[in-house]
Parts: C-alpha cells; structure tokens; sequence
C-alpha cells in the first residue's frame, strides 16, 4: 500500500511569486487536507477536499487555494507570496466522508522557504 | 471553538524512564483525539487514537486514554528509549469531523 507522497520536499521562492505544491494521496482515499506548520508550531488547518470539491476551510486568506483531480491528488496553491508563508506544508489522506472522522495519515511535507 | 492544549516542552528523560505528556481538550460533543509523533525533518505519523470516552489507544509501548470528564488524553509509556526522541503532537477531529486540531507540540529527549 503507498502511503501519502508530497514534492517538492523543498522550494525556495522570493516574495509576490507563486508557488503549487503537489499530494498524491494513500491508495482507496477520497478526502485530502492540508496544514501548515510554522516552526515550532502545531499544524494550522488550510483546508480540505472531498470528490473534487472544498469541504472545509481554516482561517487561511483567499491567496491560498486548491484542486481535488478524479485521481484523488492534490495541489495547494499559494499566490502573492509573504515572509510568513515560510512553513511547512502538510497534506493527509483519508477514506470516507469527513463527517465519519476517519484517521488522517500525513505524507513527508515541503518545507518552503520565502526569501 | 475548539482547541488542544499541551504540557510545555522540551521534555528530557533518561533511558528506561517513565513518560508522562499531559494533553487536554475543549470541544463540545464527542470528538475523536490522537497523538501523532513528528520525528526530525519527517511528517506526522499517528501513534495512537480514541473514538469515544475511556478508549485506551494503545501502540509501541505508549498509552492514551479517552477521558471526557477530565477532558484528557495524556500520553504514558513505561520505560522510554533514545528512538522516541522526537516531537508529539496531540490533536483532536470534531463531533463533525473534518479538520484536526492540533496542540503546540512536546519535544521530547532522551539521553542514554
């Protein structure tokens, strides 16, 4: 069974570009989430995506945005890079509905850095 | 809203000792609750879980269990190594699911 895989593992960018970050999710799960963690923090929830479709977002501005594909995988994307955007960026899998509070299971993270 | 909130770290051990990380919630129903360790440079990995009040989640030695009147999750294990030093993080997921909430994290090491 693959588990959840991200890439890139890590990404320099400079302030006001864009970035995307990619998650492939565990295989037979329908529902990504993703989570930014600042350094030495716990992880922030950014939203989360079920069949194609936004199903939940945290308190994250506009300039964060998502993609659900068929195949499950996912792409965060962020425009208008800031300084406090520097964190890394987790994405979790999991099977059924989110009202069912399946377990989540995290992939590896990209750390991004915003020079 | 809801929130999780952690014992401060860093936490030192030594080998073989007994470890103790206090975890409590605020949440109203009845939310699931994990701890996840995070290992240096990795993502999270789940440790153990509980669904409903007095479940013991139990995995590789460490403990947790479900206590709604305390509002408490606290993570034991009886005799740690050096391969647990790492971060754990406590979190819990709604009565509606969705989201994890996640405390601040507990560093934890421990020296042989």
């Amino acid at each position: 069974e693959t588990g959840v895989t991200q890439s890139p593992t890590h990404l320099i960018k400079t302030r006001g570009q864009q970035v995307t970050l990619r998650c492939s999710s565990q295989s037979g799960h329908n529902t990504v989430s993703w989570y930014q963690q600042a350094l030495g923090q716990g992880p922030q929830f950014i939203f989360q995506y079920y069949r194609e479709e936004e199903n939940g977002r945290g308190n994250f501005p506009p300039r964060f945005s998502g993609l659900q594909f068929p195949n499950y995988s996912s792409e965060l994307n962020v425009n208008a890079l800031e300084l406090d955007d520097s964190a890394l960026y987790l994405c979790a899998s999991s099977g059924g509905p989110p009202g069912t509070k399946e377990t989540q299971y995290f992939g590896p993270g990209t750390r991004l850095l915003v020079l | 809203g809801d929130s999780v909130t952690q014992m401060e770290g860093p936490v030192t051990l030594s080998e073989e000792a007994f470890l103790t990380i206090n975890c409590t919630y605020t949440a109203t129903g009845y939310p699931s609750l994990f701890w996840y360790v995070q290992y240096p440079g990795e993502g999270l990995q789940l440790l153990l879980k509980a669904t409903k009040a007095d479940d013991k989640g139990s995995n590789k030695g460490f403990e947790a269990t479900y206590r709604k009147e305390t509002t408490s999750f606290h993570l034991e294990k009886g005799s740690v190594q050096v391969s647990d030093s790492a971060v754990y993080f406590c979190a819990l997921s709604p009565n509606q699911g969705g989201k994890l909430i996640f405390g601040q994290g507990t560093e934890l090491s421990v020296k042989p």
